[in-house]
């Protein structure tokens, strides 16, 4: 199956630095990439859209000038978490869409440690 | 907005039992998945279903689409430790897939 790498998979930072995460598809280009959030034992928090060429879409609720999200060629999606504080903990994990059916390659995922 | 209801939230069985865990929702999906997700992993799709009554079989998994396309089941028979981890459904709507909340399931050996 397509292969979504995705890194760093564990980051702990200081409050009030940037953190940023690639996710990458290595064997296919992926116009669409999707980026979650997820609690322990929850299911995923859509986050954005990230369209490849054009702004990200956000979902309710989420600040995108927190949240940077850059999605310049076909194989590369960054979040960039900015200033992040403990709230800010959590796992985020990217995926990408893969070909004309809603097939979804999701990356092994960031864990984010906010002290 | 298209929700999907997943029951139930947690399920805690012995070896060999079988179970089944449900995904509905009040709205039609083109397509429904189902993955597994493993602590500290990504989600790992098991099987797209797309055919209205559709039914697959994955070894001991049976996945079925609702005739109606607006709900779905997995079902495992004979479980084994190996089968623990959080179960998601998620069906694909206009423009992105929404998720259901996940089944943690454990199988005690």
């Amino acid at each position: 199956g397509a292969v979504v790498s995705q890194h760093p998979s564990r980051v702990i930072c200081k409050s009030g630095t940037s953190v940023k995460i690639e996710c990458r598809s290595l064997d296919f280009q992926a116009t669409t990439m999707f980026w979650y959030r997820q609690f322990p034992k929850q299911s995923l928090m859509l986050m954005a859209t990230s369209n490849e060429g054009s702004k990200a879409t956000y979902e309710q609720g989420v600040e995108k000038d927190k949240f940077l999200i850059n999605h310049a060629s076909l194989t590369l999606s960054t979040l960039t978490v900015t200033s992040a504080h403990p709230e800010d903990s959590s796992f985020y994990i990217c995926s990408a869409r893969y070909g004309q059916r809603e097939k979804l390659f999701f990356g092994s995922g960031t864990q984010l440690s906010v002290l | 907005t298209q929700l999907l209801e997943q029951s139930p939230q947690f399920l805690s069985i012995q070896e060999g039992e079988n179970l089944t865990v449900y995904c509905n929702s009040s709205s039609v999906f083109s397509s429904l998945q189902w993955y597994r997700q493993e602590p500290g992993e990504g989600p790992v799709l098991l099987v797209t279903v797309v055919t209205g009554g559709e039914v697959k079989k994955l070894k001991r998994l049976t996945f079925q689409f609702g005739d109606a396309r607006k709900d779905s089941s997995l079902h495992i028979t004979a479980a084994q430790p190996g089968d623990t981890g959080l179960y998601l459904c998620a069906g694909a709507g206009s423009e992105k897939l929404v998720f259901g909340k996940g089944t943690k399931l454990t199988v005690n050996p």
